[in-house]
């Protein structure tokens, strides 16, 4: 079993609908949970990032977490075309010297169409 | 952006040469990482650092080496390359245990 794991996709919505992406993860000693957009041939972008359980807003952007079901997810609202990438989600865990390893999904391709 | 530069962006190298890529942040960021991406395996940490001269390994640390001399600058160093170092290497900083902010990336080929 993966430690995160994602739907590889493609995810397909319309302009203007809500797209929602789920992640998995196997170890509950992860502390953080990140959500970054990376677009073809690009580096990944963090979208936001979220440590408690419930809901956390940005604009379009709310992460949701489910410690107990160890699930986190992304919805983005009024889907534009400009959202279609890959969406990458990662936990996190404190290392030994300080700073954080992140693990990465292998990311949900997201194609929002016209 | 935390004003991170990679350096080179493009290389090609054959098997057995050893190859240095480079990374500086602006930002003045205590952590720094070094990330390969590949194809269904994510981005997955080799080497990090927590200050200037402290480094330690990640998960898929075998035939790399890093060094930090400087608070903004890290190198990781494949000693002598094979073709499965073909990969996409991203260089990340953080200053505190959260968010990580990713430089432009090196696509790197071994032939």
């Amino acid at each position: 079993q993966k430690e995160v794991e994602q739907n590889s996709g493609p995810l397909s919505v319309p302009e203007g609908a809500i797209a929602s992406l789920n992640c998995t993860y196997s170890d509950r000693g992860s502390q953080s949970f990140f959500w970054y957009r990376q677009y073809s041939g690009k580096s990944p972008e963090l979208i936001m990032f979220i440590y408690s359980n419930g809901d956390k807003e940005d604009g379009r952007f709310t992460a949701q977490l489910n410690k107990a079901s160890q699930y986190v997810s992304l919805l983005i609202r009024d889907s534009q075309p400009s959202d279609s990438a890959t969406y990458l989600c990662a936990v996190s865990h404190i290392l030994t010297g300080g700073g954080n390893k992140l693990t990465f999904g292998t990311g949900t391709q997201l194609k929002v169409e016209l | 952006d935390a004003g991170i530069t990679q350096s080179p962006r493009h290389k090609v190298t054959e098997t057995g040469t050893p190859v240095t890529l480079r990374c500086h942040q602006t930002e003045n960021h205590r952590y720094m990482y070094w990330y390969r991406q590949d194809p269904g395996h994510g981005l997955r940490l080799i080497h990090y650092s927590y200050g200037v001269k402290d480094t330690d390994k990640g998960e898929v640390s075998d035939g790399y080496s890093v060094s930090r001399s400087k608070t903004e600058d890290f190198l990781l160093t494949l000693e002598s390359a094979t073709s499965s170092q073909t990969s996409v290497y991203f260089c990340a900083t953080a200053e505190g245990n959260y968010e990580q902010y990713f430089g432009p990336g090196t696509r790197l080929t071994v032939t």
